[in-house]
């Protein structure tokens, strides 16, 4: 089975912190996704990335940036979180032709 | 762009009762369609997929769904809905197309009573 596995299921940081999401997939996936959740908004994407050091913006990626070192590794950056950042948020990941994406457990990050 | 679009934030059924939950899409081309399904903190598990061929599509937990290009619509059905069906279920579409994502309905919120 796939394995998306998200380092932290809950955060909680303070108002200017920088902070690391981390998001590891086990199946040699090639794309790789952050989206953030709301509720009443649905996940909406922040940044993805089609190969290692490769990134490109998604829907709201103000505020994030990203870091792909390596293939199976894929990190969200808050360089200073704000408290408008408090979310959950969910790494995604997916072979190039495939269709569907796979999930982690997500993190649920509050910004104090 | 393409946009999802999802009827109803929350719906409400009686346990044995039909599930239907509505998902229309925007796009000049047939995309790959998806509904995805999230129960209390958890990731999303993929329900059902529509890329091509048959329009009437099964997935898991006895869930269907069916392309209708004319509609624009992949709308969700369960015939007996089951307590354990409370959940979110998303609706997401990617464009055919390399190096895209899924873009995502804002969820609808299914309570299943008994």
């Amino acid at each position: 089975d796939v394995k998306v596995t998200q380092s932290s299921r809950y955060l909680v940081k303070r108002t200017g912190e920088k902070v690391f999401l981390e998001c590891v997939q086990d199946m040699d996936h090639e794309n790789m996704f952050w989206y953030r959740q709301d509720p009443g908004l649905g996940l909406r994407l922040i940044y993805f990335s089609y190969d290692v050091k490769m990134k490109e913006k998604g829907d709201i990626p103000e505020g994030y940036s990203v870091s792909r070192e390596k293939k199976e590794r894929f990190s969200l950056i808050l360089e200073s979180a704000s408290t408008n950042q408090t979310s959950m948020y969910l790494c995604a990941s997916n072979r190039h032709g495939s269709t569907e994406a796979f999930f982690g457990q997500g993190t649920r990050l509050t910004v104090v | 762009a393409q946009s999802v679009t999802q009827l109803g934030s929350h719906v409400s059924v009686s346990e044995g009762a039909l599930v239907l939950l509505r998902c229309n899409y925007s796009s000049s081309v047939p995309p790959y369609l998806f509904w995805y399904v999230q129960y209390p903190n958890q990731g999303l598990q993929l329900l059902l997929k529509y890329t091509t061929g048959a329009t009437l599509v099964k997935g898991i937990n006895g869930f269907e769904a069916e392309f209708k290009k004319s509609e624009t619509s992949f709308h969700l059905t369960k015939p007996s809905a089951h307590m354990s069906d409370a959940a979110e279920y998303f609706c997401a579409v990617r464009p055919n197309q390399a190096g895209t994502a899924l873009i995502f309905g804002k969820g609808t919120t299914l309570s299943v009573s008994s």
